[in-house]
């Protein structure tokens, strides 16, 4: 089965670091371009980062450039967020999502992150 | 600022149509354009792509369509379980995505 399973997050006080692991399984992350999403409580959707197959190409949301970093190890079919001097803004459900011809058509159950002191 | 505006809410009786429309200047500059229907509690899930392209094992009562800068995306034969949130998104260059603010489809 093709799927994606994010791990690692939890709750945190502000100011504090996370870091965000998504494993995939059945299928190899090396020729996709891949995605961080994350959803407030309650709210939309929200592009947080990208990174291309081949890493040449990284993207950040304003709200989190600065603080975020994505990676990829093909190696262990994995894809990292990790989050630094994290805010209550950042609260969220954190997904990861694979890109195929300009669409998210693979996404991870999510994993929640909370950031409050 | 890059930005997609969606109704916030729409609502049509069983077997009726409904469209969602989705409005931005990055609609109109090229292809990408995906919809995404989100049930509560659950992880998004691609219904269209590429403007007007259906994903294998999604309904054919899914469309999709452009025209200048809006983007959308009908549903036709409503059934209570297409009651649901629906995203649009569009690759804009900067930022690389952008989400629509969202929709909420109630089926009453």
């Amino acid at each position: 089965e093709v799927q994606l399973v994010e791990s690692g997050g939890g709750l945190v006080q502000p100011g504090e670091s996370l870091t965000l692991s998504c494993a995939a399984s059945g299928f190899a992350l090396a020729p996709y371009p891949m995605n961080w999403v994350r959803q407030a409580p309650g709210k939309g959707l929200e592009a947080v980062s990208h990174i291309s197959h081949d890493a040449t190409t990284i993207w950040y949301a304003d709200s989190v450039k600065g603080r975020f970093t994505i990676s990829r190890d093909d190696g262990k079919n994995s894809l990292y967020l990790r989050m630094n001097s994290l805010r209550d803004e950042d609260t969220g459900v954190y997904y990861c999502v694979r890109d195929i011809n300009w669409a998210l058509d693979i996404w991870g159950q999510g994993t929640m992150v909370t950031v409050s002191s | 600022q890059a930005a997609l505006t969606q109704p916030a809410s729409v609502s049509g009786s069983p077997g009726q149509s409904i469209t969602i429309s989705c409005t931005g200047t990055s609609i109109g500059l090229h292809k990408h354009v995906s919809w995404y229907q989100q049930h509560p509690g659950k992880a998004p899930k691609v219904v269209i792509s590429e403007i007007n392209k259906r994903p294998s094992g999604v309904s054919n009562r899914f469309s999709g369509s452009r025209s200048a800068n809006t983007a959308s995306l009908t549903i036709s034969g409503l059934q209570a379980e297409d009651e649901a949130d629906y995203y649009c998104l569009s690759y804009a260059d900067s930022p690389f995505w952008v989400f629509g603010g969202g929709t909420k489809l109630t089926v009453l």
